[in-house]
């Protein structure tokens, strides 16, 4: 069974950082592109990064780029999401998402999703 | 960035109802598009890819049509557990990008 559990959220004042992580077990964790996906309180999905497989490729939203770092250890079949200078903005619960693999194609869906991790930023 | 726009925002609608939902692409995503539910308190879950493909373990009531840049989900019956918000999200491009979602209540 695939499980995906998220850690490291929390209450963090505006300027801060924190370090989210993703937990992976019951799938080749190294055979997967991997990405986080998050959540403002009563609001829609927003898609926040994509890590490829081996860690070569990264892609981010525009409101995130240089503050915001994607990366994971195959070894330790973990994900993880370093946030820096966070904004009122970044509060979220921040997802952590499976891609799909069909074919031995990445196809940029989100097939399995953890329970997420809360960020809250205050002023 | 695409933009994707669904409407309506909100419908009301009874048990066994048919149901069509719609996803409008700022520019072609050729069939890059897939469909989510998303349940109170629950992540999302993914119910079509690629436009018209259902996910694994999806009932078959769900279908995803369209091409482009318009692109529907339809249920053919609604049941209990159908109602939700459902999200339209494209691969075509980065950013990937998310609808805004339509919320499908009990009338």
């Amino acid at each position: 069974e695939v499980q995906l559990v998220e850690s490291g959220g929390g209450l963090v004042q505006w300027g801060g950082s924190l370090r989210l992580s993703c937990a992976a077990s019951g799938f080749t964790f190294s055979s997967y592109w991997m990405s986080w996906v998050r959540q403002a309180p009563g609001k829609g999905l927003e898609w926040v990064a994509t890590i490829k497989k081996d860690g070569s490729e990264k892609h981010y939203v525009d409101s995130v780029k240089g503050r915001f770092t994607i990366s994971r250890d195959n070894a330790k079949n973990s994900l993880y999401l370093q946030v820096n200078s966070l904004r009122a903005e970044d509060t979220a619960l921040y997802y952590c998402a499976r891609d799909m693999l069909t074919d031995g194609y990445n196809l940029e869906y989100f097939q399995f999703w953890g329970q997420g991790t809360l960020v809250t930023v205050s002023s | 960035e695409i933009v994707l726009t669904q409407s309506p925002a909100t419908l009301s609608l009874s048990l066994g109802e048919r149901v069509t939902l719609s996803c409008r692409a700022s520019q072609s995503v050729t069939t890059y598009l897939a469909w989510y539910q998303q349940k109170p308190g629950q992540a999302p879950r993914l119910l079509i890819y690629d436009a018209s493909n259902r996910a694994t373990g999806v009932p078959a009531r769900f279908s995803g049509g369209g091409s482009g840049t318009d692109f529907t989900l339809t249920i053919s019956s609604l049941e209990p557990e159908d109602f939700a918000v459902y999200y339209c999200q494209q691969r075509y491009s980065w950013p990937l990008t998310f609808g805004g979602g339509t919320k499908v209540e009990i009338k």
